[in-house]
Parts: structure tokens; C-alpha cells; sequence
């Protein structure tokens, strides 16, 4: 069972317009979430995160919005760049317990 | 500063040999951490160190997989005997934060191929 997932698996966008990647959790106890960036042959890279007692945290061009009664969040990337080409995954966890990931978003920046 | 580093990048071995994965964390971070990824899935735990202690070995298949972190900074991942659903890509990450595991610094990984 799945307590993160991330329902598309790829998401194509035009440079300069908006990227918004899904994430949902079933695990009502998770109160810290983050996100990723995998480029191919490398590691996943920090993004951005959000506590659960925030509904947005913003940096640069990547926002994270947190809807807790949903058990959704999103993360928006505005303007998008072909930079931002890779995979985006959503993690989660309950303070001292194991990140739980999603099987990623592969995004596609098209110039 | 550098980051994660973990060797070798690339292994193929034949099943039932063994293989062992080597992770040098950032210089400082006390914690680290083992992951596992498939084919498209997210990476997902096998084993936590503070330090030298293991501190979450749950998801560590003990029958088949070890792992130590002598003097807290250095890692080895080995797997004896391989299987072929052990291909996958192994991660090694480090954090500076003790008892969280918010922002990890991920290495690039090593793929492994058991045939």
C-alpha cells in the first residue's frame, strides 16, 4: 500500500508557462514534506519542503502548497525552464521515521 | 565542499556472487543513510547509521545484505550471496541533522546488474 503517490508519471510544459506536480499521502501522522529533483545518473537533490503547519512555502520560482484536510500538496514551478527537465519525487515523514517516497513525476520542459 | 561520494558507479556481477558498495558522506554529516531504488520507484530505506550505530535496520534483508560504518564516517552496503531482483540502484545520502531525516544530500548512486 502506497502511503505517498504521485498519480502522473510524466508531465510535459512549454518553457515559461507553469509546472505543477501532484503528490498525495495516506498516512495522516506525516507532518514534514519534501521534494526532489533527480537528474538522470545522479542522486536526487533537495528542493523544497513544507511543515505541516504551513499551507505554502515558496523559494524562487518553486512554491510548495499543502492542502492537510486533502492530503494533497503540490509544487509549482513558474516560470518553467528546460533546466528543470528530470524527475521530481515527493517525500514524506512523521518526524523520526524514514522518508517514505513517491514513484516520481518525470517532467519535460519543452523550449 | 564536496558531496556524497559512492563507488563503484557501476557493477555487473553473475548471481550468487558477492558484491560490496562503498559511501564516503559530506565531511561533518553524522548520519547516514542506505537506499535502495528500482526501476521507477522512489528510493526507499534500508539502513540508518548515527554515527557507527545502526539506528534503523528494519528494512535491511539481514539474510543476505550487511552493512557497517566503522568509525562513523565511511560506509559499506555488501550483499553475499546476489540475487537477480537485487538489481537496482543503490543510494548512499547524509544529513548533518541527528534524529531527523529532513534534507538529505543524496550520492549518485551505484547501479548494480546481477545477471
Amino acid at each position: 500500500d502506497q502511503q505517498v503517490k504521485q498519480n502522473s508519471p510524466s508531465l510535459s510544459v512549454q518553457e515559461g508557462r507553469i509546472s505543477i506536480l501532484n503528490c498525495d499521502y495516506t498516512n495522516s501522522m506525516f507532518d514534514y514534506f519534501l521534494w526532489y529533483k533527480k537528474y538522470p545518473a545522479e542522486g536526487p537533490t533537495f528542493l523544497i519542503s513544507i511543515s505541516s503547519i504551513k499551507d505554502k512555502n515558496e523559494d524562487g520560482r518553486f512554491t510548495v502548497f499543502l492542502n492537510k484536510s486533502a492530503k494533497h500538496l503540490s509544487l509549482h514551478i513558474v516560470p518553467s525552464q528546460p533546466g528543470d527537465s528530470a524527475v521530481y519525487f515527493c517525500a514524506a515523514t512523521s518526524g523520526n521515521t524514514p522518508l517514505v517516497f513517491g514513484k516520481g513525476t518525470r517532467l519535460s520542459v519543452i523550449a | 565542499e564536496a558531496g556524497v561520494v559512492q563507488s563503484p558507479r557501476y557493477k555487473i556481477i553473475e548471481k550468487k556472487q558477492p558484491v560490496a558498495f562503498w559511501c564516503n558522506p559530506i565531511s561533518g554529516h553524522n548520519t547516514l543513510y542506505w537506499y535502495l531504488q528500482n526501476l521507477g520507484q522512489g528510493p526507499e530505506l534500508l539502513i540508518r547509521y548515527e554515527n557507527e550505530e545502526a539506528v534503523d535496520d528494519s528494512q535491511l534483508p539481514k539474510d543476505r545484505f550487511s552493512a557497517e560504518r566503522l568509525k562513523g564516517v565511511d560506509s559499506t552496503l555488501k550483499i553475499q550471496p546476489a540475487e537477480l531482483g537485487d538489481s537496482a540502484v543503490y543510494l548512499c545520502a547524509s544529513s548533518s541533522a541527528s534524529g531527523s531525516y529532513n534534507e538529505q544530500f543524496f550520492g549518485p548512486g551505484t547501479r548494480l546488474t546481477v545477471l
